[in-house]
């Protein structure tokens, strides 16, 4: 399977700011999704990004607020703009390769 | 709209006891499904698939069992150990569903020592 490196784990930031998060793949890969766990819950997917085409987002979210960037098969980025304390949140970027879906380690983001 | 649900919020085993984590799922289109484990801090990690077309499937220490006709999906831990101490959330996904997964509520296993 894959092997994801995603940074960074865990930030905190002031209302307002922005963070990027950057998920880096040691293999090429055609699909990479975007999720967000909030505390205690399960993951909601926020936006599929394939190479070479704008990101595909969920209900809820929006281009905005969570611009994403795919310049390689190898490499994605998901910014959390214009941050609130809702924000709060595990990030967690995720691929798929020979039919099998690996995750990163997530990052921990605590908006103040 | 289409959910995959766990009956059980929490669990809490004895060490050594075999754990069974239920899963329903309502879209009967769904052909793969799969288990995984998050521990504290760590995304989560793939523990075992299981596709439409097949009823039962095991690992080490893991069988899934697939339930089509009232879409029940379970995952079986044998002897279960500390170390399996973890959330775990099932998924489906449907061919040509631009592989999304649809993510059940997630499970918390607790073993006790």
């Amino acid at each position: 399977s894959a092997v994801i490196s995603q940074k960074p784990s865990r930030d905190i930031c002031q209302r307002g700011t922005s963070l990027t998060i950057q998920c880096q793949v040691d293999s090429q890969v055609t699909m990479m999704f975007w999720y967000r766990q909030q505390p205690g819950q399960s993951l909601t997917l926020i936006a599929t990004a394939n190479q070479g085409s704008e990101a595909t987002y969920e209900s809820g979210f929006v281009i905005d607020k969570f611009p994403i960037s795919r310049p390689n098969l190898t490499f994605s980025t998901l910014t959390v703009s214009n941050m609130s304390p809702e924000d709060s949140s595990i990030y967690l970027c995720s691929v798929v390769r020979g039919g099998g879906y690996t995750f990163g380690s997530g990052t921990r983001l605590t908006v103040v | 709209g289409e959910s995959v649900g766990l009956h059980l919020p929490t669990l809490s085993v004895q060490e050594g006891d075999n754990s069974i984590i239920n899963c329903a799922y309502s879209n009967s289109a769904s052909d793969y499904f799969i288990w995984y484990k998050q521990e504290s801090g760590k995304g989560p990690q793939f523990i075992i698939d299981i596709r439409s077309n097949m009823d039962k499937r095991q690992g080490q220490r893991v069988t899934v069992l697939l339930n089509k006709t009232v879409k029940h999906l379970s995952l079986q831990i044998a002897a279960t150990q500390p170390g399996d101490s973890a959330v775990y959330f099932c998924a489906e996904t449907e061919a040509g569903n631009n592989r999304k997964l649809i993510w059940g509520l997630g499970t918390s296993l607790a073993v006790n020592p």
